[in-house]
């Protein structure tokens, strides 16, 4: 059974870090892309980032370009968002999704986590 | 970016009737492969969204048939053929044709 399960979420000031994970696991394929898709509160969907499998191929919306790094653990089988300089605009619900292609078929998404940046 | 024009923003449906959503983006999805890099998501309350047509036409896994997807260039509509109680939810296209990908604003279907 495909599993992904997102961990990493709280309540952090302005201005600080946070890193959320996302552990995948029962995929039968070795080729995928993962991707990180946000949602503020009752507002909707926002991509976030991206990441291949086994390519080192990462891609970032312009929001978050610098302050965002994600990054993958073939070994323990874990993608990583790690986010500073957060800000108040970046509380949501994260989602992590498994996508066959780069940008479409995203047939797998985690039950999310909250961020909320707040003072 | 391309931007994802959705309409209706609500939906409100008569269960058996059929139902349909717009779609349209600012620049065409059709992929140098000649495939549409268009996908529809619903988001039931409560949950995280789930993928319901990929590629513009294709039903994921598991959807029922009265799902459907169709257009090209810049237009595309998902149908509905009978809508059922457990239908309701927003749903979103999303072109994963250009980075960054975007979604519409959402469509939300509620039962009258």
């Amino acid at each position: 059974e495909v599993q992904l399960v997102e961990s990493g979420g709280g309540l952090v000031q302005p201005g600080g870090s946070l890193t959320l994970s996302c552990a995948v696991s029962g995929f039968t394929s070795s080729r995928y892309w993962i991707h990180w898709v946000r949602q503020a509160p009752g507002k909707g969907l926002v991509w976030v980032s991206r990441i291949h499998s086994e390519e080192n191929m990462k891609t970032y919306a312009d929001s978050v370009k610098g302050r965002f790094t994600i990054s993958r653990d073939n070994v323990n089988n874990t993608l990583s968002l790690q986010m500073n300089s957060l800000r108040g605009e970046d509380t949501a619900v994260y989602y992590c999704a498994k996508c066959k292609y780069a940008g479409t078929h995203c047939d797998y998404w985690g039950q999310g986590t909250l961020v909320t940046v707040s003072s | 970016d391309i931007v994802m024009t959705q309409s209706p923003l609500s939906l409100p449906v008569t269960p058996g009737e059929p139902a349909s959503i717009s779609c349209r983006s600012s620049q065409s999805l059709l992929h140098s492969t000649g495939k549409i890099h268009l996908d529809w998501y619903l988001q039931k309350p409560g949950q995280s969204p789930q993928l319901l047509i990929y590629l513009g036409s294709n039903r994921a896994s598991g959807v029922p048939d009265r799902f459907s997807g169709s257009g090209s260039g810049t237009d595309f509509t998902l149908r509905i053929s009978r809508v059922e109680a457990e239908d309701v939810g927003v749903y979103y296209c999303m072109q994963g044709l250009q980075v960054p990908i975007t979604f519409g604003q959402g469509t939300r279907l509620e039962i009258k």
